[in-house]
């Protein structure tokens, strides 16, 4: 099974920062990454897939890159709307696997 | 507007079974790969099953493999999970999602485009 692994776990930032998500696959993966983000008591939001793509209707701000085992979720410009629980997950081979998750909190 | 709607959650004893349900409406169901995808309790997510577009093809989490069994009825746009011999650590949120690419079977078709609200099971005596 291919393992993810995000770092950090939580972060704490204030509006207008500039943050980066870590995710990193226990092997190579090409680019079958997706990134979700998640709010309390709400459904997982799609968000980014093929590990750099934005999904309509998402803002620029964010930014997805990275390719094989290493992949990272930029939010340029934090925003309140944005403070919540972010994963990953590849989808190159089965068992489909998601990252333990990156809560961003208010600093 | 794309809406998955679950239902069929409850309290249930170890060792017993349930069905769990996902109304699908706003797309077209029948051309997309369907998944469970379940949240334990202040946990992450967890992938539990896929079915194929057409009902073809279906893989399982390993702990769920041999218990859970995934369906679908293209007729009814209706999506089901079939749940027997539960565990306490099957206790979480199920999700119903959708992968968005139609007529697409592969693995690398297989995001999380859309997602219900969840029905919440609960294994406990």
């Amino acid at each position: 099974d291919i393992q993810m692994t995000q770092s950090p776990s939580t972060l704490s930032a204030s509006v207008g920062d500039r943050v980066t998500i870590t995710c990193r696959a226990s092997q190579s993966i090409s680019y079958w990454l997706a990134w979700y983000q998640q709010k309390p008591g709400k459904a997982p939001k799609f968000l980014i897939y093929k590990a750099s793509t934005l999904e309509s209707g998402v803002p620029s701000r964010f930014g997805g890159s990275g390719f094989g085992t290493e992949f990272t979720l930029t939010i340029s410009g934090l925003q309140p709307d944005d403070f919540a629980t972010y994963y990953c997950q590849h989808y190159n081979s089965y068992p489909l696997t998601f990252g333990g998750g990156t809560k961003v909190e208010i600093k | 507007q794309v809406q998955l709607v679950e239902s069929g959650g409850g309290v249930v004893q170890p060792g017993r079974s349930l069905r769990l349900s996902c109304a699908a409406s706003g797309f077209s169901f029948s051309s997309n790969g369907m998944h469970w995808v379940r949240q334990a309790p202040g946990k992450g997510l967890e992938w539990v099953a896929v079915i194929s577009y057409d009902g073809s093809n279906k893989y399982y989490a390993d702990s769920v493999k041999g218990r859970f069994t995934i369906s679908r009825d293209n007729s009814k746009n209706t999506l089901y999970l079939q749940m027997n011999s539960l565990r306490a650590e099957d206790t979480a949120l199920y999700y119903c999602a959708a992968s968005a690419l139609g007529y697409c079977s592969s693995i690398n078709c297989y995001r999380f485009d859309y997602w219900g609200q969840g029905a919440l099971v609960t294994v406990s005596s």
